[in-house]
């Protein structure tokens, strides 16, 4: 099994721009959670989804970020326009039931910096 | 959500035995008390949860407290590679599948 992939795994861009994350859970997971950390903040919870519905997106930070999960296989992250405080490592995390027992797997991450 | 306790930091020489610590004195009947481990550069890393009786897998044990109000992860013979920040997190088995991550422990091992 390939794991949660990821992509880009680094994007530099200047601020202003649109950036969008991409994430493919691992196949037969149903849930899928996007994570940003930084220094400052440590790990947190942006947004996760169940069966494809966004189920709790309390932790997105503001209307210029969104997310989508179109089908089971794939989901994005979007940040319009971007800002320089959006720096971070984003995580894309995937688990098989939804449930408090279920293992979270994490991605590699994309590492964004805007300038 | 109930809360965990970990300290900042601990050291630990290569293979011998690491006692990682958690307090979680709020903890309720349906938590479940997991851990993950982020190595540098990598995302986190399931590694161990249970409910109240102890547990063992190939990475590490957990070990309950009676009261469930603390936990201790044990890595039997701490590697280089066992290196990286540690977080103990609650889970409510009744609510949804959250995990909220606190600071966590980074783990020296010095070789």
């Amino acid at each position: 099994d390939a794991g949660v992939i990821q992509s880009p795994r680094h994007e530099v861009t200047e601020m202003g721009q649109e950036v969008t994350l991409r994430c493919k859970p691992i196949s037969g997971h149903n849930s899928l959670f996007w994570y940003r950390q930084t220094m400052m903040r440590g790990l947190e919870l942006l947004i996760y989804f169940n069966n494809n519905v966004p189920i709790d997106d309390s932790g997105m930070p503001e209307d210029r970020f969104s997310a989508k999960m179109p089908n089971a296989s794939f989901s994005t992250l979007k940040i319009q326009p971007s800002e320089p405080r959006d720096s971070a490592v984003y995580f894309c995390a995937s688990s098989l039931a939804g449930l408090a027992s279920d293992t979270q797997y994490f991605g590699p991450g994309t590492r964004l910096t805007v300038l | 959500d109930a809360k965990t306790t970990q300290p900042n930091s601990m050291e630990s020489n290569e293979e011998e035995p690491v006692h990682l610590p958690c307090n979680h004195s709020t903890i309720s009947g349906t938590d479940y008390i997991h851990w993950y481990r982020q190595l540098p550069s990598q995302g986190p890393e399931y590694v161990i949860h249970g409910l109240t009786s102890n547990v063992n897998n190939r990475m590490a044990s957990l070990a309950i407290a009676e009261d469930r109000k603390s936990s201790t992860l044990i890595l039997h013979r701490a590697t280089l590679r066992d290196a990286a920040v540690y977080y103990c997190i609650l889970r409510d088995r009744g609510r949804d599948d959250k995990i909220i991550f606190g600071k966590g422990t980074r783990l020296h091992i010095l070789p």
